[in-house]
C-alpha cells in the first residue's frame, strides 16, 4: 500500500478482555516499530522488529502485551485482560532500513472501559 | 540517546519564517539530530535530519552549531498547515525514536 495501514482505527473494549491490533508497514519495509501515545504527550517506544525478528521488546509495560510479525511482513500487537490503564493511541511505523525515516500509521485509539 | 530541550509552544505568522531551537549538550559524536512533526491527531511525520553539516530539504532547513550542542530548525515559509507538535530527536545509529514533549508550535493568520 502507500503508507502505514493499521486496522482497527477505533477500538472499544471491556476490562479483562484481549485485543488484536493489526499494522501492515510499507511493502520492503524491513524494519517496524510499535509506540504507544498518550494524550498529551510524545509516542513512547514499545517493541521494534527487523524482519520477523523481535528485537527489542524493552517498552513493553509488562506480560500482558506481546507482539509478533511472523512472516516479516504484517505485524500484531495483542493486550491481554485488558486493562483502563492500556487506553491510548497505539502507533505502528515502519521504514525502509534500521537507520532510514520512519513512517508511521494512522494508529489505533483503543479505549478499555 | 542524548536528552533535548525544547521551549513547549511559539506563535509565528503565516507567510513568515519559523525558527524552532533544541538544545542537546549531551549528544555525542556519532548522534544524529532529527526532527519530526505531529499535525493533530495524525501519526508523526518524519521532517529532516542531520549530523553536523547544515542541511535542507523541500520542507524545511536545519541549522547545526559547530559545537552540536543546539540546533534550530527552520520553516522557510510557515503556513497554517504547519501548525504542529514538533519534534526534536537525538538518535544514534539505532532503530529507536525516543520523542520527548516537543514544541506546539501555532502559526497565526
Amino acid at each position: 500500500g502507500a503508507g502505514v495501514s493499521q486496522s482497527p482505527r477505533y477500538k472499544v473494549t471491556k476490562r479483562g478482555q484481549d485485543v488484536a491490533l493489526r499494522c501492515d508497514p510499507i511493502s520492503g519495509h524491513v524494519s517496524l516499530y510499535w509506540y504507544r501515545q498518550a494524550l498529551g504527550q510524545g509516542p513512547e517506544f514499545l517493541t521494534y522488529f527487523n524482519y520477523e525478528a523481535q528485537q527489542d521488546k524493552s517498552g513493553l509495560p509488562n506480560d500482558r502485551f506481546s507482539a509478533e510479525r511472523p512472516e516479516g511482513s504484517i505485524s500484531t500487537l495483542t493486550i491481554q485482560r485488558t486493562e483502563q490503564r492500556d487506553s491510548a493511541m497505539y502507533r505502528c511505523a515502519s521504514s525502509l532500513t534500521t537507520r532510514a525515516e520512519a513512517f508511521f500509521g494512522q494508529g489505533t485509539r483503543l479505549t478499555v472501559v | 540517546d542524548a536528552k533535548t530541550t525544547q521551549p513547549p509552544s511559539m506563535d509565528c505568522a503565516e507567510g513568515r519564517a519559523a525558527n524552532l531551537p533544541c538544545n542537546h549538550s549531551t549528544i555525542s559524536g556519532n548522534e544524529y539530530v532529527y526532527w519530526y512533526r505531529q499535525i493533530h491527531s495524525q501519526g508523526p511525520q518524519y521532517i529532516i535530519h542531520g549530523l553536523k553539516n547544515n542541511e535542507t530539504n523541500e520542507m524545511a532547513s536545519l541549522i547545526i552549531t559547530e559545537d552540536r550542542k543546539s540546533s534550530t530548525l527552520i520553516l522557510p515559509h510557515a503556513t497554517l498547515r504547519d501548525t504542529a507538535v514538533y519534534y526534536c530527536i537525538v538518535r544514534a545509529n539505532d532503530y529507536k525514536l525516543s520523542f520527548g514533549a516537543g514544541t506546539t508550535v501555532t502559526v497565526r493568520a
